[in-house]
């Protein structure tokens, strides 16, 4: 099984702070997703990076896939009340279309 | 567009009873999946197809039976429910032309087995 391990599990900020969450891998993806889901629903993708080192910004996050395609990270400057969620990687395979996913770091803005 | 649709947002079950987990998606998107999410646990794959006819197991399929008849609708069979089977279930859909990577989801069924 190629694991996806997040950290960290948990994290509880003050508005306006910032924060980076990482994913990490012994096994290299073809690409990687992050996505956000908030109680109740399901998860919403934010990203897709495909090549190793690529860095992609969403207004306040900023996502970075490694140069060696193994681990990602997620920044979040200023963080808002509106980012609390869970915080989910997953990678995929080449050769094939299942998605792995990481366990998620559930963050928690306070104002 | 409706995106994913997932029925029943909420089921009760006695053990040994079955019944299915209905999806549909009007994307027409080739690529269909089953999750369940466990706290703790992340979202682990249960059963995918690439397209109608074909099926394939993922990650932890027993207990549970797909079919894809069409490419809108693909239906998760509990065959006998037990305990264990509590969880969120979420059913997921994406374009093969991207790998079948960006995946959409539905809002979820809660699942209770007494």
């Amino acid at each position: 099984t190629q694991l996806l391990e997040q950290s960290p599990q948990f994290l509880s900020i003050q508005e306006g702070e910032n924060l980076t969450v990482y994913c990490n891998s012994s096994s290299v993806f073809s690409s990687l997703q992050w996505y956000r889901q908030e109680p109740g629903e399901g998860p919403v993708l934010l990203v897709t990076v495909v090549t190793g080192g690529e860095v992609k910004k969403l207004k306040r996050l900023t996502f970075q896939f490694g140069d060696a395609r193994k681990d990602s990270s997620l920044h979040i400057t200023a963080a808002q009340t509106g980012d609390t969620g869970l915080y989910l990687c997953a990678g995929a395979h080449w050769g094939n279309y299942k998605l792995t996913f990481g366990k998620g770091t559930l963050l928690t803005v306070n104002p | 567009n409706a995106g994913v649709t997932q029925t029943p947002k909420f089921q009760v079950l006695k053990t040994g009873q079955s019944m299915t987990l209905q999806c549909a998606q009007d994307m027409n998107h080739e690529y269909m999946s089953w999750y369940r999410q466990d706290p703790g646990m992340g979202l682990r794959l249960i059963h995918y197809s690439v397209g109608a006819g074909i099926t394939d197991q993922g990650e932890v399929p027993n207990g549970y039976n797909v079919s894809r008849s069409t490419t809108e609708d693909f239906p998760l069979r509990l065959l006998s429910a037990a305990p264990s089977q509590t969880s969120v279930y979420f059913c997921a859909s994406s374009s093969l032309e991207r790998g079948g990577r960006e995946q959409f989801f539905g809002p979820g069924t809660r699942l209770t087995v007494l």
